[in-house]
């Protein structure tokens, strides 16, 4: 079973401090995905990364892919109240399975106070 | 361009009733996947129709059932409803199937089954 374990499940933290969330798995993934979801939404996509040791930035957000392409980070610099949300990983596997289905991760559950 | 829309927006049932839910694409996507997602928690994938044939399955029980029109607009059907039926659904449109492939997701349907 391909499972994508995020840690930590919660976060609460003050504006301007800087927070890393964690997607791992012992499954490879041929892609990897970081979505963050509001109250009443559907989650929006952030990033994708494809490749083994692939890092991307988005402003205040960098995004890494592990060299084994089994796990996954996500670092904010400078959090916001706006990052509030639910921050979620999930991955294509790339192997034992329809590739059209992606797993996602169990959660990270952001809120930064003002 | 308009978004991926669904309805009803809540919905309340009992246990052992039916449930049909129904997700509008997204102009030019022909693919649409279900979700499930339990309070706190990420999403879990249902099931995933291409050009109105199911292109892909969780594992989710045979009483979870869909169907993709020729407009690409899809519904997700669920008999005899349980207690832990009780979730958000969601539906994600792409332009293909894939895991890797952009999906864009609806605000979602909150089922409540009492």
């Amino acid at each position: 079973t391909q499972l994508l374990e995020q840690s930590p499940q919660f976060l609460s933290i003050q504006e301007g401090e800087n927070l890393t969330v964690y997607c791992n798995s012992s499954s490879v993934f041929s892609s990897l995905q970081w979505y963050r979801q509001e109250p009443g939404e559907g989650p929006v996509l952030l990033v994708t990364v494809v490749t083994g040791g692939e890092v991307k930035k988005l402003k205040r957000l960098t995004f890494q892919f592990g060299d084994a392409r089994k796990d996954s980070s996500l670092h904010i610099t400078a959090a916001q109240p706006g990052d509030t949300g639910l921050y979620l990983c999930a991955g294509e596997p790339a192997y034992g399975g329809a590739t059209n289905k992606l797993i996602f991760g169990t959660g990270t559950l952001l809120a930064v106070q003002p | 361009e308009t978004g991926v829309t669904q309805s009803p927006t809540h919905l309340i049932k009992t246990r052992g009733q039916q449930v049909t839910l129904r997700c509008s694409s997204q102009s030019g996507h022909n693919t649409v996947s279900w979700y499930q997602q339990a309070l706190g928690q990420g999403p879990q994938f249902i099931f995933q129709y291409y050009r109105e044939e199911e292109n892909g399955r969780g594992n989710f029980p045979p009483r979870f059932s869909g169907l993709q029109f020729p407009n690409y607009s899809s519904e997700l059907n669920v008999n005899a409803l349980e207690l832990d039926d009780s979730a958000l659904y969601l539906c994600a449109s792409s332009l293909s199937p894939g895991g890797s492939e952009t999906q864009y997701f609806g605000p979602g349907t909150r089922l409540l089954v009492l």
